[in-house]
């Protein structure tokens, strides 16, 4: 199987600009969850999707947004962006969304100017 | 709120040392645990998981655990690490019969040869 793949790889954008990240999940996996990765601090939880709906939602603000389509491919978008916003946004799918194993893209790379 | 620790950030070891890095969560109930590593300009990716049973648990590449309860801890262990195990490690809890997955900030190993 195809693993997940995130587009694009690398963005650069600046402040004020919006930005959507794409993210196709392994064929099968109905869950995607969106993590915002950054040098010493870890993973931070954005959202997670199944089945169309938002079942959990991290401690981010309203700039940040998701959806996922019935294909289970999953969008998220940043709207004015901030340079704090500069990261690495990683998409994860799995089959069911309670605590089974991630499967990780590589991630999209983000440098807001 | 839950949360899960991982004291060392930074670790540096020469080949043929013992490796040992810390994780600890907070939160009373039944918990699923996992470690992931990413390898330099790799994706993240399992390394293992525990969920229930023999609180010793074996990863790939020589890695196990020890789910420990009354301590909250989930201790990653290699009795001899190599040059190749240079990564970053992150430690993973996921809340029993929830959607939540809580990652720790990560170590970083550097494995000297």
């Amino acid at each position: 199987k195809a693993g997940v793949t995130q587009t694009p790889r690398y963005l650069i954008k600046t402040r004020g600009q919006q930005v959507t990240l794409s993210c196709s999940p392994i064929s099968g996996h109905r869950s995607v969850s969106w993590y915002q990765q950054t040098p010493g601090q870890g993973l931070q939880f954005l959202f997670e999707y199944f089945s169309e709906t938002q079942r959990n939602k991290g401690n981010f603000p309203g700039r940040f947004s998701g959806r996922q389509f019935s294909n289970s491919r999953s969008e998220m978008n940043v709207s004015t962006l901030e340079l704090g916003d500069s990261a690495l946004y990683l998409c994860a799918s799995r089959p069911d969304p309670a605590g089974e194993t991630q499967y990780f893209g590589p991630g999209t790379r983000l440098l807001v100017l | 709120a839950q949360s899960v620790s991982q004291h060392n950030h930074h670790v540096i070891l020469s080949e043929a040392a013992s490796l040992e890095l810390g994780c600890n969560y907070s939160y009373g109930g039944t918990v699923n645990l996992f470690w992931y590593v990413q390898y330099p300009g790799q994706h993240l990716q399992l390394l293992l998981k525990y969920f229930s049973g023999d609180p010793l648990v074996k990863g790939i590449k020589g890695f196990e655990a020890e789910f420990i309860k009354s301590k909250f801890s989930f201790n990653l262990r290699k009795p001899s690490v190599q040059w190749s195990d240079t990564a970053e490690y992150f430690c993973a809890v996921s809340i029993s019969g929830t959607y939540k997955y809580i990652f720790g900030t990560g170590t970083r190993l550097k494995v000297l040869a």
